[in-house]
């Protein structure tokens, strides 16, 4: 257990209207990623952060922004949601004990866009 | 387009026999990893063999990889009930973060 939560663990609204999605960690892991899932596409990587205020784009940024403000959080911000950002949300962390990379994830926020 | 892909897309098999699946991925990595993602959860990690690395054991897990093949194999032998679940690839290719195939879904019937 790496002590990542996700919050909130659902969430409907509607399109338009800003989402902030929150990863929060416990054990001060310097890496953070945001992953979304979809059927046939397993999880494509949105946005990480390599530490505070240091934040990268993945594959699949558009309509996404992400902040990093303090070591334990790492938001992901849905400006104007909308349909197609219907997802699972993953957040992952690398736990900086470790020198092979495995990734930790927490369990998940579904956001359903209206 | 995906780093990693599974195949099969599933898998059903009996309780007791062995289940394999493949994973095939397209540039040079430095080590590859298997998860596992039980319905509705985060994904859990399972094992990673490097790169200079041919066949790795776990358990009843066994991993093989073919850097010339650019392919993978999980072999879960013996499976139980409780072995259903999806099962994906993740190449770590020393940038940004792991790249994940699709997925495997495994239903191993009682």
């Amino acid at each position: 257990d790496a002590g990542i939560t996700q919050s909130p663990r659902h969430k409907v609204t509607e399109t338009g209207t800003p989402v902030t999605l929150r990863c929060h960690q416990t054990e001060n892991h310097r890496y953070m990623y945001w992953y979304r899932q979809d059927p046939g596409h397993g999880l494509r990587l949105i946005h990480y952060s390599y530490g505070v205020k240091d934040t990268d784009k993945g594959e699949v940024s558009d309509g996404y922004s992400v902040s990093r403000s303090k070591t334990e959080d790492f938001l992901l911000t849905l400006e104007s949601a909308t349909s197609s950002q219907t997802s699972v949300y993953f957040c992952a962390i690398v736990d900086s004990r470790s020198n092979t990379g495995e990734l930790f994830f927490g369990e998940g926020s579904r956001l359903t866009v209206l | 387009s995906q780093q990693g892909e599974e195949d099969p897309q599933a898998l059903s098999i009996q309780e007791g026999e062995n289940a394999t699946m493949n994973c095939s991925y397209k540039t040079s990595i430095n080590n590859l990893q298997w998860y596992r993602q039980n319905s509705g959860r985060g994904l859990v990690h399972l094992i990673l063999i490097r790169s200079n690395e041919r066949e790795k054991h776990s358990g009843r897990l066994r991993v093989t990889l073919d850097t010339s093949k650019k392919s993978s194999s999980l072999l879960i032998t013996a499976s139980r009930a409780a072995d259903t679940a999806s099962y994906f690839c993740a190449t770590d290719t020393g940038r940004r973060a792991l790249t994940f195939g699709s997925g495997t879904r495994l239903q191993v019937q009682p």
